[in-house]
């Protein structure tokens, strides 16, 4: 079955640092893939997307580029602030599963990330 | 807009209890989707509703179970609780499935005693 792999953490940097966060993914078909963010005490919100091979989603300083030849889609920013501090979730949809249908979201672990002052 | 709306947002239980869970999407959205979040499992797919049925389904026994209104409105039911049913449970929903921007809502946080 398909299934996201990322590094857990949590990992620390200060504020400015440059960020990696590394997502590999294995999946039947051609998926479409994501990246969700997770505050303290909230639900999941959309940080940026890619539906095809070599896109590059985007947003609020984040970006990652479906790769798939390396079947990866690591996340970045250039210069992390306090306010970055959350869980990331690297996730990927999957409409040509094994089973003939979706399975819904298949997530990563997350990444605490927590940024120092 | 306002955005997707769960309610409760806490719940104590105890083991062998049953809980109905309940999810507003975002107007205007048909597909709605159940997650189960656990620090050991991180987040499962339970199942997803699209105009009153049930579409797709993880993997998750008889227990959990779901349903869709009209106003595309959704609960979840869990019977015969376990102390490992114990989780955050979240909801998303979209316009047309998982192809598309999931807009999750905040959770109903559940422990079971």
């Amino acid at each position: 079955g398909d299934s996201v792999t990322q590094m857990e953490g949590p990992v620390t940097l200060s504020e400015e640092a440059f960020l990696t966060i590394n997502c590999t993914y294995t999946a039947t078909g051609y998926p479409s893939l994501f990246w969700y963010v997770q505050y303290p005490g909230e639900g999941l919100q959309l940080l940026l997307k890619a539906t095809k091979a070599d896109d590059k989603g985007s947003n609020k300083g984040f970006e990652a580029t479906y790769r798939k030849e390396t079947t990866s889609f690591h996340l970045e920013k250039g210069s992390v602030q306090v306010s970055d501090s959350a869980v990331y979730f690297c996730a990927l949809s999957d409409q040509f599963d094994s089973g003939g249908g979706a399975d819904g979201l298949t997530f990563g672990k997350g990444t605490h990330l927590i940024i120092q002052p | 807009k306002a955005g997707v709306t769960q309610t409760p947002r806490y719940l104590i239980k105890t083991r062998g209890q049953q809980v109905t869970l309940s999810c507003s999407p975002i107007s205007g959205h048909r597909s709605v989707s159940w997650y189960q979040q656990t620090p050991g499992q991180g987040l499962q797919f339970l199942f997803e509703y699209f105009s009153e049925t049930q579409r797709n389904k993880g993997n998750f026994p008889g227990r959990f179970s779901g349903r869709q209104f009209s106003n595309s409105r959704s609960e979840m039911n869990v019977s015969t609780l376990e102390l490992g049913d114990s989780a955050l449970y979240l909801c998303a929903s979209s316009l047309d499935g998982f192809q598309e921007t999931q807009y999750f809502g905040p959770g109903t946080r559940l422990l079971v005693l």
